[in-house]
């Protein structure tokens, strides 16, 4: 079964001060890993995938990265509009190959940016 | 253009009542899915529907009906909900089961009383 464990489960930072989140997995093949944005009340919203160790991707002040065993969110001097719940998800491979389609969340972290 | 749309925003119904929730994409995408999400939990899946046929129940209480009429309209029909099914219904769609990423509606409020 498919696992992920977000960290920290909050986190507060000050204007400006760079952090990451890690996202942890274990998965039996990856088909892809996915960060959303979500703000209260709201869908989630699409950041980035990432399907292979080694692999980033930068998105303005977000850069993702991708291990065989996790993934980090690095975000560079945060802004207040940075607050969200960040949440990781993994698709993994099913049986022949095939995926399902179906998502494994982590539990999401909170960041708040303060002023 | 990523854009999902659901209606209604906000949806309060009583135990007895029998309502809709309607999910619309115009992206060409082939899967559609529904989630519920508590407070402060992540998006828990509830049905995938590829090329308008039902790929995954998670075992969705019977009271949740979904309906795909075509491929750019999903449907969750409520009935005899309870109290414990408020949440955000949240609809999302992928170009198919194979391409992963999903992009979500901004979710139906519903309340039960």
């Amino acid at each position: 079964e498919d696992q992920v464990t977000q960290s920290p489960e909050a986190l507060r930072l000050q204007e400006g001060e760079s952090s990451s989140l890690n996202c942890s997995y274990t998965v039996s093949g990856l088909r892809g890993l996915f960060w959303y944005r979500q703000d209260p009340g709201k869908g989630p919203e699409f950041l980035f995938t990432l399907y292979s160790a080694g692999e980033e991707k930068e998105k303005e002040r977000l850069k993702a990265t991708l291990t065989k065993k996790e993934s980090f969110l690095h975000i560079t001097a945060p802004k207040p509009e940075d607050s969200a719940t960040y949440l990781c998800a993994v698709q993994g491979l099913r049986a022949g190959g095939t995926s399902y389609g179906k998502l494994t969340f982590g539990q999401g972290t909170i960041l708040t940016v303060h002023p | 253009d990523t854009e999902v749309t659901q209606t209604p925003k906000h949806l309060v119904m009583g135990m007895t009542n029998k309502k809709s929730l309607k999910c619309e994409q115009h992206m060409g995408h082939r899967a559609m899915y529904w989630y519920k999400q508590k407070a402060k939990k992540p998006p828990e899946l509830m049905f995938v529907y590829s090329y308008e046929k039902l790929s995954i129940n998670e075992s969705v209480p019977s009271r949740f009906s979904p309906e795909c009429p075509n491929s750019s309209l999903l449907n969750l029909h409520l009935h005899a909900l309870q109290p414990e099914d408020s949440a955000l219904y949240l609809c999302a769609s992928s170009q198919d089961l194979r391409q992963g990423v999903q992009y979500f509606g901004p979710g139906t409020r519903l309340t039960v009383t």
